[in-house]
């Protein structure tokens, strides 16, 4: 049971270049999330998706784009990265709904933009 | 909107009890919770409390909640330098798909 995964573990990009960010889970959760943290901001919320089907915007979603693949898959996408874009970034899932609701995080992407 | 905020950073010697200190805006917090992240790692929950709780124990930690002035407190007996880590505080408002994460108050326990 590998929980949620992450892929790559580590990414360097010259400014303008395109990448996606893999994210799959195998605990059949129905909601889906990308953070971004940085130092002093703690984790700020890019976008999620509740359901398989639909995504919607977090806090920080400029300059990124999702795609929920399939139950499993959350896909992050940066179309011309930026410096401002360097950062950890972090999936997370969990069963959806209301209750405690735990999430879960894969062990990110260091992710840095030259 | 809804902010939640902590302290940066907190040094304690082994064998002393850490208290992480944490404040939020949003009363409509139903379920608050403790994060802890270390190095090179993703964050994995440690415990959590409902809002209609006071205090919350399990085994070496100890959380209490004082709702009328949203404060939320994560206190850990005997720390170790394990314990060494970024505790997070996150709430979640009901209906809301979405947590609220505080900065991160990064513990360091010294020998």
């Amino acid at each position: 049971n590998a929980g949620v995964t992450q892929t790559p573990k580590f990414q360097v990009l010259k400014t303008g270049q395109s990448m996606t960010l893999q994210c799959a889970q195998d605990m059949n959760h129905n909601s889906m999330y990308w953070y971004r943290q940085d130092p002093g901001m703690g984790l700020r919320l890019i976008y999620y998706s509740a359901s398989e089907g639909t995504t919607d915007k977090g806090e920080v979603p400029n300059g990124y784009n999702v795609s929920r693949l399939n139950k499993r898959e959350f896909s992050l996408r940066l179309e011309s990265a930026a410096p401002s874009q360097t950062s950890v970034y972090f999936c997370a899932s969990c069963r959806g709904g209301l209750g405690t609701d735990t999430q879960y995080f894969g062990p990110g992407t260091r992710l840095t933009v030259l | 909107g809804e902010d939640v905020e902590q302290s940066l950073f907190l040094s304690v010697r082994e064998g002393d009890s850490s208290v992480i200190n944490c404040t939020y805006t949003d009363s409509s917090s139903t379920y608050l919770y403790w994060y802890k992240q270390e190095p090179g790692a993703g964050l994995q929950l440690l415990t959590y409390i409902f809002s209609n709780m006071d205090m919350k124990q399990d085994q070496r930690l100890t959380v209490l909640l004082n709702k009328k002035d949203k404060h939320l407190s994560l206190r850990i007996a005997d720390t170790q330098t394990g314990d060494s880590a970024i505790y997070f505080c996150a709430e979640k408002n009901t209906g809301f798909q979405k947590l609220v994460f505080g900065t991160g108050t990064r513990l360091l326990v010294s020998p």
